[in-house]
């Protein structure tokens, strides 16, 4: 139990261009959703937390028109780059949390701007 | 605010032998969560272990163990029997029991298995 999936694994796209990240909690409803953005080498950087039905709370320094994000349902969370530049590209992971306070994460997506 | 250090950016072990990662936390909190999750090239964070802190009793799973010493504010993780699927990088993170859910990492210990 406790798998959360990510779409796509990876994107490639233009700049100025807008790209729509997905993750879903597959077989459990989660309370909370997170979205973390990772450099090479280096630890997971939290971007925002997304509780279903309310706006997301971003982390200092996260632009929130730039990286928009909606919790439509208990089950899916959706992270939009909007107008990507190169300095966007990065590993983008999120993560569900469960009632026992756990966090399961996905499998990440790379995004590469060019 | 929380912080979580791993002191040793880099570990190696041989296969079958034992393994020690240290993680050291700074909180005010009595209540609290601890975690290790383990990264491999895959990229896919993977819990390994989960500890509540008002349990005194030590986490384990299977081959994976922790010491928790609250009061030195220590969470080391104990990987036995080291297989070459354990090479990754592992992260320590805590977590709040009230208020905010999110997770505090540390910077990550990369472990490399030799056969």
């Amino acid at each position: 139990g406790a798998v959360v999936s990510q779409h796509p694994s990876w994107v490639i796209c233009k700049s100025g261009t807008s790209v729509k990240i997905e993750c879903r909690s597959l077989d459990f409803q989660a309370t909370t959703m997170f979205w973390y953005r990772q450099f090479p080498k280096q630890s997971l950087m939290l971007m925002a937390t997304s509780n279903e039905g309310s706006k997301a709370t971003y982390e200092q320094g996260v632009e929130k028109d730039k990286f928009l994000i909606n919790h439509a349902s208990l089950t899916l969370s959706t992270l939009t780059v909007t107008s990507a530049h190169p300095e966007d590209s990065s590993f983008y992971i999120c993560s569900a949390s469960r009632v026992e306070d756990t966090q399961y994460f996905g499998p990440g997506t790379r995004l590469t701007v060019l | 605010a929380q912080t979580v250090t791993q002191s040793q950016p880099e570990m190696s072990v041989q296969e079958a032998e034992t393994v020690t990662l240290s993680c050291t936390y700074d909180t005010s909190e009595s209540d609290y969560y601890l975690f290790w999750y383990k990264q491999p090239p895959s990229r896919q964070m993977i819990l390994v272990i989960r500890q509540e802190a008002y349990k005194q009793q030590n986490a384990t799973e299977n081959r994976f163990s922790v010491n928790f010493q609250k009061a030195a504010k220590s969470f080391s993780l104990k990987i036995s029997d080291s297989q070459l699927g354990d090479a990754a990088m592992y992260f320590c993170a805590y977590r709040s029991a009230g208020g905010s859910e999110k997770l505090v990492f540390g910077k990550g210990t990369k472990l490399t298995v030799n056969p």
